[in-house]
């Protein structure tokens, strides 16, 4: 099955710096890379997503990029604020239908200092 | 976007009681479900796919006599923990794909979350 590793899995920053979480896959046949954001005690929110045709997609002060080459994506958050501080995962879309299953990543704690 | 409901956020039990969970799609029709388990400080384990009008697919290791799921209309799935022990203690979030309308296919959206305490 799928195996999705996510690094790193705490991240510090200060504010107004940027943050890169980046996560590895292993299934060529995945083509739809979600990220979620998950505050403690609720469920995960989707914050930003790519398919496989695409390389790149920005929203704001949040991008995601893929390479599908090397099997990776990444999450970069520039010019972060306290209220960026959550738990992120990455995920991947198995199943090859519409309504294939999520495989999550490890998980990345960040925390971004005032 | 759309909007996923589960009921109860909170629910605390005695060891060998039941407790059933809603999750309920309010803007838009999910023929499938998903039913996720997650541990403190761990990342989310899929427990089984919900399937409307049918029987649930349940992921290895996880009793489907343990967590009774139903899908009985396009809108709405239970996942029902029987029997609950301690051991059952966790946080549970149900998942739904938007299909057709204003909101985009593959797009999972997910509950609040039911956290279950049993003693």
């Amino acid at each position: 099955g799928e195996n999705v590793e996510q690094h790193p899995s705490t991240l510090s920053v200060q504010e107004g710096d940027s943050a890169v979480i980046k996560c590895t896959y292993s299934d060529s046949a995945s083509n739809y890379f979600p990220w979620y954001k998950q505050e403690l005690g609720k469920g995960p929110q989707l914050i930003i997503d790519i398919r496989s045709n695409v390389g790149e997609k920005k929203d704001q002060r949040i991008a995601v990029t893929l390479n599908k080459t090397a099997k990776h994506f990444s999450l970069h958050i520039t010019e972060t604020q306290p209220e960026d501080s959550a738990v992120y995962f990455c995920a991947v879309l198995t199943g090859g239908t519409s309504y294939g299953k999520l495989t999550f990543g490890q998980g990345t704690i960040l925390t971004v200092h005032p | 976007g759309a909007v996923v409901s589960q009921h109860p956020s909170w629910v605390i039990c005695k060891s060998g009681t039941s407790v059933k969970i809603e999750c309920r799609s309010l803007d838009f029709q999910a023929t499938t479900m998903f039913w996720y388990r997650q541990f403190p400080k761990q990342s989310l384990m899929l427990m089984a796919t919900s399937n409307e009008g049918s029987k649930a697919t349940y992921e290895q290791g996880v009793e489907k006599d343990k967590f009774l799921i139903n899908h009985a209309s396009l809108t709405l799935s239970t996942l029902t923990v029987t029997s609950a022990h301690p051991e059952d203690s966790s946080f549970y979030i149900c998942s739904a794909p938007a299909f057709g309308g204003l909101v985009a296919k593959n797009i999972q959206y997910f509950g609040a979350g039911t956290r279950l305490s049993v003693l």
